[in-house]
């Protein structure tokens, strides 16, 4: 149990629609970060957000957007879809002080048909 | 660019022995590794982790290795249990307080513990 929620767990969106993905973080985290996880690849880092501003980016083109709240949940939202997009979210909470406290959620699997 | 590599995609092993999983990296500015398991349908879970200033970290029957100079570290799970069966991914981060949590991830291995 990581205390750090996401919903919903499986959706699935057909090519050109947008999707929004959400996060719950574990009390106490000023960090999020989103990943995502292609079948048979590690997870990639999409982007974080430190104090409601993005604060790294991965390689993701810019229809990959996100938000945090001041109650430090986030939204991951994707416009455009494509089907290369079909993967496992995944969303990771953390203190930007210590190193060893990202603690993922469970992910939300998209596929995109 | 695949900074951090997991060169063995699966490892069988009998209950009881060792369970050795490897990770190389290539990015010199990697200076805080961390170890993951994963089950199917689930996240990952964070298993421990070492900072590049020790060479050594251990918790429990979970013991990593980092050697610097060859960009290289290593799991060691003793004795390795059924329950260790899942998916080990291998992660990197480099320094700054804006960065320090974001990850670079190998591909994973996949470990079989056999009774």
């Amino acid at each position: 149990e990581t205390g750090v929620t996401q919903s919903p767990t499986h959706l699935i969106k057909t090519r050109g629609q947008q999707v929004t993905l959400r996060c719950s973080s574990q009390s106490g985290h000023n960090t999020v970060s989103w990943y995502q996880q292609a079948l048979g690849q590690g997870p990639q880092f999409i982007f974080q957000y430190y104090r409601e501003e993005e604060n790294g980016r991965g390689n993701f083109p810019p229809r990959f957007s996100g938000l945090q709240f001041p109650n430090y949940s986030s939204e991951l939202n994707v416009n455009a879809l494509e089907l290369d997009d079909s993967a496992l979210y995944l969303c990771a909470s953390s203190l930007q002080s210590r190193r060893n406290t990202i603690y993922f959620g469970e992910g939300s699997w998209l596929t995109v048909v | 660019d695949q900074q951090v590599k997991q060169n063995s995609p699966s490892l069988s092993v009998q209950e009881g022995r060792i369970s050795i999983l490897n990770c190389d990296y290539t990015n010199s500015m990697f200076d805080y590794f961390l170890w993951y398991k994963k089950y199917p349908a689930e996240g990952p879970t964070f298993l421990i982790s070492i900072s590049s200033i020790k060479d050594k970290n251990e918790d429990g029957r979970f013991t990593v290795f980092l050697n610097k100079s060859a960009k290289h570290l290593s799991l060691h799970i003793v004795p390795s249990q059924p329950g260790d069966s899942a998916v080990y991914f291998c992660a990197a981060s480099a320094g700054s307080a804006g960065t320090a949590s974001k990850l670079t991830f190998g591909t994973g291995t996949r470990l079989q513990v056999t009774l």
